[in-house]
Formats: C-alpha cells, sequence, structure tokens
C-alpha cells in the first residue's frame, strides 16, 4: 500500500524557517517526481515545488522562489520541503504528493499525503 | 501565463441531480488536465486524468470532456458522498489549479 506521511509542521514566527518531511513507503520513491502542493485555510489548491526522481532538477513557485528549497533522500525514501523567511502568506496545510506521467509529459497526482499543518504567526 | 478559471464556483444541488462543472483554460492544453475531489479536513482525490480518463476505482457517475481549453466534469446521478469541493488542474508543465466548485446539498 502506497503511504506518503508528512511531519514538520507547526508554529513558527514570521520571518521563520521549518522543515516539512515526507516518509514514503508501498513504492519505489526513487523512481517518482514528487511535488508539494499547500492550501491556505479556507482557500484552494497551490502548487508549492517540484523535484524530479533523482532529485537532480527542481522548480519552484514564484512566490517561494528563494525561500524554499525542496530536495529528497531516496535512501531513506524521505522528501525534503526546507522554508524559510517565512510569511504569514505561506500559512497553510502542506501536502506531498506523487506524480505519475503519461504521454510523456501529462502527470496527475494519483497520491497524496494527510498534509501537515504550517502556521506563521507571532 | 495560464489561467484556470472554475465554473460555478458553487453549485447547489439533490441527490440523484446531474452535475456538470466546467474548468476553462487562458489557452490550449491539449488533454492535460485532471480533476480532483476534496472533501474537509482530507487531501484531495484524483477522479479524472488526461481529460476523460477514470481514475481506477472511482465510480462511473463521474466523467470529464474536453480539451484544448474548455473541459467538464458530469456528476450522472449525484449521491450523498459526492458533496465535496472539486479543482480541476493543468497537468503539463507548470502544475496549475482552478480555483474550485463546491457542491452542496440543496
Amino acid at each position: 500500500e502506497v503511504q506518503l506521511v508528512e511531519s514538520g509542521g507547526g508554529l513558527v514566527q514570521p520571518g521563520g524557517s521549518l522543515r516539512l518531511s515526507c516518509a514514503a513507503s508501498g513504492f519505489t520513491f526513487s523512481s517518482y517526481a514528487m511535488h508539494w502542493v499547500r492550501q491556505a485555510p479556507g482557500k484552494g489548491l497551490e502548487y508549492v515545488s517540484a523535484i524530479s526522481s533523482n532529485g537532480g532538477s527542481t522548480y519552484y513557485a514564484n512566490s517561494v522562489k528563494g525561500r524554499f528549497t525542496i530536495s529528497r533522500d531516496n535512501s531513506k525514501n524521505t522528501l525534503y520541503l526546507q522554508m524559510g523567511s517565512l510569511r504569514a502568506e505561506d500559512m497553510a496545510v502542506y501536502y506531498c504528493a506523487r506524480v505519475n506521467y503519461y504521454d510523456s509529459s501529462g502527470y496527475y497526482y494519483e497520491y497524496w499525503g494527510q498534509g501537515t499543518l504550517v502556521t506563521v504567526s507571532s | 501565463d495560464i489561467q484556470m478559471t472554475q465554473s460555478p464556483s458553487s453549485v447547489s444541488a439533490s441527490v440523484g441531480d446531474r452535475v456538470t462543472i466546467t474548468c476553462r483554460a487562458s489557452q490550449g492544453i491539449s488533454s492535460w488536465l485532471a480533476w480532483y475531489q476534496q472533501k474537509p479536513g482530507k487531501a484531495p482525490k484524483l477522479l479524472i486524468y488526461a481529460a476523460s480518463s477514470l481514475q481506477s476505482g472511482v465510480p462511473s457517475r463521474f466523467s470529464g470532456s474536453g480539451s484544448g481549453t474548455d473541459f467538464t466534469l458530469t456528476i450522472s446521478s449525484l449521491q450523498p458522498e459526492d458533496f465535496a469541493t472539486y479543482y480541476c488542474q493543468q497537468a503539463n508543465s507548470f502544475p496549475l489549479f482552478g480555483g474550485g466548485t463546491k457542491v452542496e446539498i440543496k
């Protein structure tokens, strides 16, 4: 059974840092690209960051570029999101999601974690 | 930049109703579109990918159609467990979600 379990969320002051983790199991983690998607309270879904299966390529939404860093440790089957210079608008539930590709460039998120809440407040 | 616009933002419907949700892309995205269902406090669940391919395990009352800029998610006969929020997602290059459509009980 595929499982994605996020951890590391919590309360942080504006300007602070936090590292999220996503522990994967039930599939060959090193074969899949992974994304982070967030959802602010009462709002819609927003893509945050992506990483290729071997970690060699990373991508960021403009809203977090330069402040967040995505990484992965395939030996530990774990995805990370290092978040810095946190702002009130970063407050959200953060989900990790496994990427499935089709037709060479289309993709979808078949599996999601349960999410971890990041609260940014003084 | 591509914009994804869903309509309506909310719809009130009764069990057994046919419900149609529309997603429009500001430029053509071929069939690179997915649909998700999300219930309060839960992660989104994949319903449809490649605009019209039903994800395994998803009831056949859900269907997707469209290509280019205009897409539709249809629930043929609304069931109690279908009351939720639905999101479309541009599924090629930069991931981009629509604003969501909340399906509420009438």
